[in-house]
């Protein structure tokens, strides 16, 4: 089977801006959770969609959102970039009920 | 609140030698499951070993073991017959039986050394 997979690998915005990131999971996989990894901050959970719709979302501000579609890709959306927002942006996908997050490869994301 | 404490920032070994990296958590559920993730410089997130928290016994993937202590809140991982590709940045991640939030500890960089 294909791992995760996340599009694009890297991605310069400019402050302000807006910028969608998208993850496709393992097949069969029905949950798709999102990270944000920051060397200040570590790694941290955006949120979690299940069969579309969103179980679990963290402590982030309105301008991260995200969505999952019919097939199970997932996208999330970051509008109004800021500095702060460069991060490496992981996606994660697993069975229903299972513990198992399986990661995809991230997308760097960097903030001019 | 929960957390994830790995008080090592670094740890280094040399090749074929065993090393244990240490990881505490503070919850108040009673059901949950405990990992730790290895990301190598590639940064992909890699699983090395699971644990429910439920099963007394400790989990065992080949040169990968844990000690659970639930008692203690304590999840270390022992590497045994340390490789140079086991160098990397390990992570212990704690997870909730209810929800789907992944929560992680700041990470331990492990060196191993020829």
């Amino acid at each position: 089977k294909a791992g995760v997979t996340q599009t694009p690998r890297y991605l310069i915005k400019t402050r302000g801006q807006q910028v969608t990131l998208s993850c496709s999971p393992i097949s069969g996989h029905r949950s798709v959770s999102w990270y944000q990894q920051t060397p200040g901050q570590g790694l941290q959970f955006l949120f979690e969609y299940f069969s579309e719709t969103q179980r679990n979302k963290g402590n982030f501000p309105g301008r991260f959102s995200g969505r999952q579609f019919s097939n199970s890709r997932s996208e999330m959306n970051v509008s109004t970039l800021e500095l702060g927002d460069s991060a490496l942006y992981l996606c994660a996908s697993s069975l229903a009920g299972q513990g198992i997050r399986y990661f995809g490869p991230g997308t760097r994301l960097t903030v001019t | 609140a929960q957390t994830v404490t790995q008080s090592q920032p670094e740890m280094s070994v040399q090749e074929a030698e065993t090393v244990t990296l240490s990881c505490t958590y503070d919850t108040s559920e009673s059901d949950y499951y405990l990992f730790w993730y290895k990301q190598p410089p590639s940064r992909q997130m890699i699983l090395v070993i699971r644990q429910e928290a439920y099963k007394q016994q400790n989990a065992t993937e080949n040169r990968f073991s844990v000690n659970f202590q639930k008692a203690a809140k304590s999840f270390s991982l022992k590497i045994s017959d340390s490789q140079l590709g086991d160098a990397a940045m390990y992570f212990c991640a704690f997870r909730p039986a209810n929800t789907d939030k992944l929560i992680f500890g700041t990470g331990t960089r492990l060196q191993v050394f020829p």
